[in-house]
């Protein structure tokens, strides 16, 4: 089964500093993955998406991730913090042989 | 942009209650989903609808039950409120297709006492 593993339930960035919450995943096909982000007291809100083509991929807000698929990692950056970024950030994948999301627990990033 | 409503921000109920949670998104998409959301748990599916009138099971469906009857609504019903089910729960739709993200709504903060 597809699972999600977050490293850091907690991370804490001085303004200006880089971003970079880390995923692991494992799954027995090719893997779709996202992130996404959650501001307090809101729904869940999609930062990017990696299906297939380039591994390096752009979201929004400056957020990038890149696929590895020999590290099974999906790391989330962003070059410079601001303060604005500080939300949790929930790394997900496709449950093969579904269109069902697992995600991870999720990191809550502190600016 | 694709919008998914859920109808209440935030709900107090009482233990045995019968609670209805609904869902309303307006882009047509095929797939919706309840999650609820608990810290140091992150989000786990509580069920799942492909389809109007078709339903599976998620990873946590006791005490819970779904409907959905048209296309555009999914409903989440609590048969009989217990404080364990106090928690925030989101809906989320998504067109069919593994390369399309969901859409999530605002979340409802859930309260039995």
């Amino acid at each position: 089964a597809q699972s999600v593993t977050q490293l850091g339930s907690h991370v804490s960035v001085s303004e200006g500093a880089l971003v970079l919450l880390r995923c692991n995943y494992s799954s027995s096909v090719p893997p779709y993955l996202f992130w996404y982000v959650q501001y307090p007291n809101q729904g869940l809100q999609l930062l990017l998406k990696y299906t297939t083509g380039a591994t390096l991929v752009k979201g929004i807000n400056g957020f990038e991730a890149e696929f590895k698929k020999s590290e099974t990692s999906f790391h989330l950056t962003k070059p410079s913090a601001h303060m604005s970024d500080a939300a949790e950030y929930f790394c997900a994948v496709i449950q093969g042989g579904s269109e069902k999301l697992v995600f991870g627990k999720g990191t809550k990033l502190t600016v | 942009d694709v919008k998914v409503t859920q109808s209440s921000r935030y709900l107090v109920k009482r233990t045995g209650e019968k609670v209805f949670l609904e869902c309303v998104q307006d882009m047509d998409h095929e797939n919706m989903f309840w999650y609820r959301q608990d810290p140091g748990l992150g989000l786990r599916l509580i069920y799942f609808s492909y389809d109007v009138k078709m339903k599976e099971k998620g990873d946590i469906p006791e005490g819970y039950s779904v409907s959905r009857e048209k296309k555009e609504r999914f409903s989440l019903i609590l048969e009989s409120a217990s404080t364990n089910q106090t928690s925030m729960y989101l809906c989320a739709s998504s067109r069919q297709g593994l390369a399309y993200g969901y859409t999530f709504g605002s979340g409802t903060r859930l309260t039995v006492v």
